[in-house]
């Protein structure tokens, strides 16, 4: 089993749709959850870290759930914008006292107009 | 600009030559990391470097791989004798943060805009 895995999708969406991802992780020592954000053919940018309580920004709201060790982002209001791939991120506390995040293969997202 | 700088963009080289990619940091960021990503897969960890120690480098998929950062800021992704299993995207992360919560929202990882190497 995979450390980190996502639906590839493509997500296809119409604007102003509600879409939403979810991404399950193996190691339950995991400690810290994030959400990355890749436009095509450039870098991943940091989009929201996630919190135990659940945490939003604006139209995007990640929640966390450690029974059944997934997280999950939701995305209201769709934007053209938004079109991308979504990685999660999860990082247990390495022993040196850094963490070696795993990343997801992602999940495609394309908003239509 | 001050972001992580990363050359040369594009690389080609014939399979068993050697390659060396750069990364120039975000300045004062202690934490460097090296990714690999294939096509349609996220970004594979190689190693990473806490100012010029390079404390972990369990990712580097063979020996024919090599990191080096020798005065903690500019860093240097080695491949010799490159295969055609080594054509990727090497992304090159920096990180404020010295230990603990690197990638935190407090200390994200900034990335590279990466260097795309297709050995032929």
């Amino acid at each position: 089993r995979k450390e980190v895995e996502q639906d590839p999708g493509p997500f296809n969406v119409p604007e102003g749709a509600t879409v939403a991802f979810n991404c399950t992780y193996s190691n339950s020592a995991s400690q810290s959850f994030f959400w990355y954000r890749q436009d095509c053919r450039k870098e991943p940018k940091l989009l929201m870290s996630v919190y135990s309580s659940g945490n939003e920004d604006g139209r995007f709201t990640a929640q966390l759930n450690r029974a059944s060790q997934y997280i999950s982002l939701l995305i209201r209001d769709s934007k053209l914008s938004d079109s991308a791939t979504y990685l999660c991120v999860v990082g247990p506390l390495n022993s040196g006292g850094y963490q070696k995040v795993t990343f997801g293969t992602g999940t495609k997202l394309q908003v239509i107009p | 600009g001050a972001g992580v700088s990363q050359s040369p963009r594009y690389k080609v080289a014939k399979r068993g030559q050697d390659v060396a990619l750069r990364c120039d940091p975000i300045s004062g960021h202690v934490s460097l990391f090296w990714y690999q990503q294939a096509l349609g897969q996220g970004p594979e960890f190689l190693t990473y470097f806490q100012n010029e120690a390079q404390l972990d480098k369990s990712g580097l998929p063979s020996d024919r791989f090599f990191a080096e950062r020798p005065e903690g800021s500019v860093s240097t992704l080695k491949i010799q004798r490159t295969q055609q299993e080594d054509s990727a995207v090497y992304l090159c992360a920096s990180s404020l943060a010295r230990g603990l919560r690197t990638g935190g929202d407090n200390s994200p990882l900034h990335f590279g805009n990466g260097t795309r190497l297709t050995v032929t």
